[in-house]
């Protein structure tokens, strides 16, 4: 148990549908990230919040949306994905920028 | 060519049997992470550190930053151990940069 929980843990999804994910932390942590692992990749940066406030956008598609509503909880919004965006999403927090990340469980996405 | 080499890519092993697992780098960096990985996806931290070496239980980790590299070396390996262990590096404007990972597996 890391202290950052992501819902759900796995997702089928078709590629006209809208689901979203979410991230919860209790470690009272100011950054939280989105990252994206493809199969044989190393892990990929999407987006960064730093005190609510995104703060980078790693060149994400359009088709992933961020939203950070408070600094417990950070979601994924997702519409139109292609199959190619199949992967483990995984959410992390930081106390700030520069320390130790605590991550989620992933969320093991499929689209079809 | 990835800015985070890790080697090797595949390790298997016996129960008991002391592992090495390295990680060189080619940017300036703020501090270097050693992670695990398990199958079910979630990522657990082990070691963060930006000198010397570090030890938790059977795991050590070292760093030389001269020569940009890193090792992490488990003792008396166990079964439990097998997972992915993934070495990121922290570089400018504070950005984790990840290696792909090296697959472990320990067989009893």
């Amino acid at each position: 148990e890391t202290g950052v929980t992501q819902t759900p843990r796995h997702l089928v999804m078709g590629m006209t549908n809208k689901k979203s994910l979410k991230c919860e932390q209790h470690l009272g942590h100011n950054a939280m990230y989105w990252y994206k692992q493809s199969a044989k990749k190393p892990l990929e940066l999407m987006f960064v919040y730093n005190f609510k406030e995104q703060t980078e956008n790693n060149s994400v598609p359009s088709r992933f949306s961020p939203e950070c509503p408070n600094s417990s909880h950070l979601f994924l919004h997702l519409h139109t994905l292609q199959p190619e965006d199949s992967a483990l999403y995984l959410c992390a927090t930081t106390r700030d920028r520069s320390t130790e990340a605590f991550f989620g469980q992933g969320t093991r996405l499929t689209v079809v | 060519k990835n800015e985070v080499e890790q080697s090797p890519q595949n390790l298997t092993a016996q129960e008991g049997e002391f592992i090495t697992i390295n990680c060189s780098y080619s940017v300036g960096i703020s501090a270097l992470h050693w992670l695990q990985q398990h199958p079910g996806g979630g990522i657990v931290s082990l070691f963060m550190l930006s000198s010397g070496k570090k030890k938790h239980g059977r795991l050590i980790a070292t760093i030389n930053i001269q020569e940009k590299h890193s090792s992490l070396h488990i003792t008396a390996s166990h079964p439990r151990d097998s997972a992915v262990y993934i070495c990121a590096v922290r570089g400018h404007g504070d950005k984790l940069i990840f290696g792909t990972g090296t697959r472990l597996q320990v067989f009893p």
